[in-house]
């Protein structure tokens, strides 16, 4: 059964204090780690996809990166606009599903 | 691009009731995914549809919930008769199929509420 695990449930952060996110997922037949940042009362907003183990990807204060059983979202001096849920999801090799973890909640305060 | 548009916004209504809510995805998109997001079970994935097809539909709960895509520019879940296990926030997203791309764009999302 897909599997996709993240963790912490949630993090509290001081501004400027960097961090990490992890998400571990099932190996068998991965075909793509994806990123979303949610909002609350809105919808999942893509953030990046990792397709191979040392893969990395950055976006501002983000940097996703891939190995061979996890992955992990690291955020650099982080900002109060920072704070939301942070989901990650596996694809599998064959299908178009995506199978997402329960999220990160990050709260950054100034 | 205005984006996966999702009607309506919030829906609150009785159990046993109908309820039908609508999707309009990205054009040019070929995948249409409905989610249902709930605090206990997160993020979960109802059925998808290929060119208007439906090609997995192992994540609709049972019987009452049906979808349909009649074109490629409109598709409905429908849950009839409601009950209030069904309330949560229900979403549609998109994707355009190819070799390296095929990110999911969400919409807004419905919220309903079977009371």
């Amino acid at each position: 059964e897909d599997q996709v695990t993240q963790s912490p449930e949630a993090l509290r952060l001081q501004e400027g204090e960097s961090s990490s996110l992890n998400c571990s997922y099932t190996v068998s037949g991965l075909r793509g780690l994806f990123w979303y940042r949610q909002d609350p009362g809105k919808g999942p907003e893509f953030l990046f996809t990792l397709y191979s183990a040392g893969e990395e990807k950055e976006k501002e204060r983000l940097k996703a990166t891939l190995t061979k059983k996890e992955s992990f979202l690291h955020i650099t001096a982080p900002k109060p606009e920072d704070s939301a849920t942070y989901l990650c999801a596996r694809a599998q090799g064959g299908s178009e599903k995506l199978v997402f973890g329960k999220g990160t909640k990050l709260t950054v305060n100034p | 691009d205005a984006g996966v548009i999702q009607s309506p916004r919030h829906e609150v209504t009785e159990m046993g009731q109908e309820v039908t809510l609508r999707c309009k995805p990205i054009s040019g998109h070929d995948y249409l995914f409905w989610y249902r997001q709930t605090m206990m079970r997160g993020l979960e994935l109802l059925i998808y549809f290929n060119n208007n097809v439906p090609i997995d539909d192992s994540g609709m709960p049972e019987d009452r919930f049906s979808a349909k895509m009649p074109n490629a520019s409109f598709s409905t879940l429908k849950i009839q008769p409601s009950e209030p296990r069904d309330s949560a926030v229900y979403f549609c997203a998109s994707s355009f199929s190819s070799r390296s791309t095929d990110t999911q764009y969400f919409g807004p999302g419905t919220r309903l509420t079977v009371l």
